[in-house]
């Protein structure tokens, strides 16, 4: 069972914003502004695409921002495209002996 | 450009052992704090180990604590997990990452993956 909640799908139409919450507790993502985003792609490596909460590795798309607000962080795609297609999981340090966190993890599905 | 690559999985009976293998290049492994992610089938993703770039700090998930033990070899630029008394939730995918800060545990971010081996647990 995962420590952090995501919504298990989210879809959007081609140019269509979505965005995609992560809740955990005090001792996660509220406590701490580390807050990590994962692509992941069937067969492929899992790609970081948000860190820090609002931080974009280079060769990320600016359609990609993260924010958070108390216990829940979000990620926010706009101008949904079809290789955004996927499954998007939130990762967070945690202040128990469980060292990092991850959310359940949400499909992004492009309609 | 940054490489981690996978090998070691296989299946294993339940109470069995079988070690992991991860080969980094690309960058200098020495520096870099390490870790196991697992993925079970139609589940989400699940931190299992750490180990400090040098390789004397070590953390382990709860699940794993006792059974699983991480290492590195930074001559060879390889990262290991030596899985004993499996279980048959044991069975995943099992990533390494590499993390952004030099401690094993302080707060970073797996910045890049492997694609990944599969351990299957079965009799």
């Amino acid at each position: 069972q995962s420590v952090l909640t995501q919504p298990a799908s989210v879809s959007g139409s081609p140019g269509q914003s979505i965005t995609i919450s992560c809740t955990g507790s005090s001792s996660d993502v509220g406590g701490y502004s580390y807050v990590s985003w994962y692509q992941l792609h069937p067969g492929k490596a899992p790609k970081l695409i948000i860190y820090e909460v609002t931080d974009r590795p280079s060769g990320v798309s600016d359609r990609f921002s993260g924010s958070k607000s108390g216990n829940t962080a979000s990620l926010t795609i706009s101008g949904l495209q079809a290789e955004d297609e996927g499954d998007y999981y939130c990762s967070s340090y945690s202040s128990s002996v469980t060292l990092r966190v991850f959310g359940s993890g949400t499909r992004v599905n492009v309609l | 450009q940054v490489q981690l690559v996978e090998s070691g999985g296989g299946v294993a009976q339940p109470g069995g052992s079988l070690r992991l293998s991860c080969a980094a290049s690309g960058f200098t492994f020495s520096t870099y704090v390490m870790h196991w992610v697992r993925q079970a089938p139609g589940k989400g993703l699940e931190w299992v180990a750490v180990v400090s770039s040098e390789g004397h700090n070590k953390f382990f998930a709860p699940s794993v604590k006792g059974r699983f033990s991480i290492s590195r070899d930074n001559f060879k630029s390889t990262l290991f997990l030596q899985m004993n008394s499996l279980r048959r939730d044991d069975t995943a995918v099992y990533y390494c990452a590499r993390d952004t800060v030099p401690a094993a545990s302080a707060p970073g971010t797996f910045d890049y993956w492997g694609q990944g081996t599969l351990v299957t647990v079965s009799s």
